[in-house]
């Protein structure tokens, strides 16, 4: 079983629904991201949470809301979909501060 | 600004031939540098973690090498294999929270 679990592995909606991407990890991590990744790009942060009650905006967290719900769970929603939300999302974990991060195979996302 | 740059943006070569991506990263502070591979359809995954005191880190075939003088990095591939092809990113860690991510080099391998 994979470390890091991404729900769903790709979706196609349209503009204006809500939608709720999940990521649980079994790798007993303190630290949750949620990055986006756009052809050409880098990735970018989204959001991201050291523990369960913390939670912090990254670079391009406009449109986007997560909820920590367990040390195990970190959910991202777009409140709203628009078409250029549409990209590849990662969620990854770490452990302590400079240690490599571990992703998930991603969540492909379209929006119409 | 933060910004780290990788070239070849692509690269297609020969089955058992080497080949040595490049990184320059203009990054403050500076923390560590990573370079991760993503296979498609999946997520990236570390290869290696150097940091400012380290000139070159080995990982099977990979070899990663650092100038924090000049500020570059390169990864180096030895006798490649058709499951090298991949994306390879280059990460700069600017602090504990901020990290810096490369838009990748292609690399395809030919057999």
């Amino acid at each position: 079983d994979a470390d890091v679990t991404q729900t769903p592995r790709n979706r196609i909606t349209k503009t204006g629904k809500r939608i709720m991407l999940e990521c649980s990890q079994t790798k007993g991590h303190d630290r949750m991201y949620w990055y986006r990744q756009d052809p050409g790009l880098g990735l970018q942060l989204i959001y991201y949470s050291f523990d369960v009650k913390d939670i912090n905006k990254g670079e391009i967290s406009d449109g986007y809301s997560v909820s920590r719900q367990a040390q195990a769970k970190f959910s991202l929603s777009l409140e709203s979909a628009i078409p250029n939300q549409t990209a590849l999302y990662f969620c990854a974990t770490s452990g302590p501060p400079f240690w490599p991060q571990h992703f998930g195979d991603g969540t492909r996302l379209s929006i119409l | 600004k933060n910004q780290v740059e990788q070239n070849p943006q692509s690269l297609i070569i020969l089955e058992g031939k080497n080949c040595t991506l490049q990184c320059n990263y203009t990054v403050s502070p500076f923390s560590n540098l990573r370079w991760y591979k993503q296979d498609t359809g999946r997520g990236p995954v570390s290869l290696t973690i150097m940091t400012f005191s380290e000139n070159t880190k080995s990982n099977g075939r990979y070899t990663a090498t650092l100038d924090a003088d000049t500020k570059q990095s390169s990864l180096h591939i030895t006798a490649s294999q058709l499951s090298d092809s991949a994306s390879y990113i280059c990460v700069v860690s600017a602090g504990a929270q901020k990290l810096v991510f490369g838009q990748g080099t292609r690399l395809t391998i030919n057999p």
